[in-house]
């Protein structure tokens, strides 16, 4: 089976500007979880969605927002992007909500806001 | 508020000898403990998971050990080889289907 892929790999923006993440997981997962990754903070939970509906979301603002389709691929968007938000962003899939445990990442996408 | 936390950003351990990444967590109600591991410009990789209910599961050279009382766990790798360079996260779940990850160890084993 194919891994977890997010496309683009590496994105630069400026602030201001907005931003889609993609994500495919593997086939046959329908859950799909967003964190970001920065130095010094770890994985941070951003928000999971499991049959196109968000199940679960981090303490991040509204301008962080997602969504998943019927294909169970996931899109994470970023509005009004700030220096902050520069960061690498990883998603991960697993076969069903509630077992969720052990999930799959992808190689993530990194993020440089200037 | 960190609720896991691996409070040694490095460590550094000889080929050979034994590796171990301690984790404390403050949430009672996590129920479930996973290790992870991460080489650069890859995403985290499942290691080791442990639920509540045991305080010991081993795989190969990997264990994890879990204190309740103490609200910590650990790994121990042993013996260490140089191939198992790289950061660590342990990460907790309370049954919500998120994950809460530690700020990881960064693991070096040297020769």
């Amino acid at each position: 089976k194919a891994g977890v892929t997010q496309t683009p790999r590496y994105l630069i923006k400026t602030r201001g500007q907005q931003v889609t993440l993609s994500c495919s997981p593997i086939s046959g997962h329908r859950s799909v979880s967003w964190y970001q990754q920065t130095p010094g903070q770890g994985l941070q939970f951003l928000f999971e969605y499991f049959s196109e509906t968000q199940r679960n979301k981090g303490n991040f603002p509204g301008r962080f927002s997602g969504r998943q389709f019927s294909n169970s691929r996931s899109e994470m968007n970023v509005s009004t992007l700030e220096l902050g938000d520069s960061a690498l962003y990883l998603c991960a899939s697993s076969q069903t909500s509630g077992n969720s445990y052990e999930q799959y990442f992808g190689p993530g996408t990194r993020l440089t806001v200037t | 508020d960190q609720q896991v936390k691996q409070n040694s950003p490095s460590l550094s351990v000889q080929e050979g000898r034994i590796s171990i990444l301690n984790c404390d967590y403050t949430n009672s109600m996590f129920d479930y403990f996973l290790w992870y591991k991460k080489y650069p410009a890859e995403g985290p990789t499942f290691l080791i998971s442990i639920s509540s209910i045991k305080d010991k599961n081993e795989d190969g050279r990997f264990t994890v050990f879990l204190n309740k009382s103490a609200k910590h766990l650990s790994l121990h790798i042993v013996p260490s080889q140089p191939g198992d360079s790289a950061v660590y996260f342990c990460a907790a779940s309370d049954n919500t289907d998120k994950l809460i990850f530690g700020t990881g160890t960064r693991l070096q084993v040297f020769p």
